[in-house]
């Protein structure tokens, strides 16, 4: 357990359904990111936050997609009108920024769009 | 554009053996290079992490070596035991200090 929290585990949700996961970081952590990682392939950069503002989105990052992080604590991830092709690991990870380079990443949240 | 490559097919390795794995980029000029080790259905569990300046990095039985003018990384698993059989993931440092994954190679260690 590296501190990082992630709900839900799974989520099945149906194509066009909203879905929202959300992350809790190690505590004194101030970057936060989010990762897309699907069976065989290493995981994905989407965004990542210092604090509660949001400092850089990958063009994999679909209008669809948005992520807040408003008080620099927990954040959510919300997928908008979801597509089979969402269907993905859906993974966090903290780091305490100022040098500090290890990432910590939660256990993941696994989205299968039917 | 950016590549880091590491090898998709399988290892699998006796226990006791040394399992070595490779992680290759392109186009890029990291500041440091990670491994991680990931076990199925789990997030990332951070290994190693070796700089540009430094060439080999030790943690009990693992060693990672980082040669930045071949643009290449080995990561070595000493004494090997079935408990390290998982998925180990090379990344890399981009702007922001965001990660770039390689895709991961997975090592099967049999007893």
């Amino acid at each position: 357990d590296t501190g990082v929290s992630q709900n839900p585990r799974h989520k099945i949700t149906k194509r066009g359904q909203n879905v929202t996961f959300r992350c809790d970081p190690i505590s004194e952590h101030n970057r936060l990111y989010w990762y897309r990682q699907t069976l065989g392939q290493g995981p994905e950069f989407l965004t990542y936050f210092q604090n509660e503002a949001q400092l850089e989105k990958s063009r994999l990052l679909s209008d669809r997609f948005s992520a807040e992080r408003p008080k620099g604590s927990f954040s959510t991830l919300e997928i908008q009108r979801t597509e089979q092709g969402d269907s993905a690991m859906y993974l966090c990870a903290s780091s305490m920024g100022q040098g500090q380079e290890t990432q910590y990443f939660g256990p993941g949240t696994r989205l299968l769009v039917l | 554009s950016q590549k880091i490559e590491q090898n998709s097919e399988a290892l699998n390795i006796q226990e006791g053996k040394t399992a070595t794995l490779t992680c290759n980029y392109t186009n890029y000029s990291p500041a440091y290079l990670q491994w991680y080790r990931q076990d199925p259905g789990r997030g990332p569990v951070f290994l190693l992490l070796i700089r540009e300046n430094e060439k080999e990095k030790r943690k009990e039985r693992l060693k990672v070596t980082f040669d930045t003018t071949l643009k290449q990384s080995l990561f070595h698993i000493t004494a090997s035991q079935p408990a390290d059989s998982a998925t180990y993931l090379c990344a890399l440092e981009a702007a922001g200090n965001k990660l770039t994954f390689g895709g991961g190679t997975r090592v099967l260690v049999k007893p």
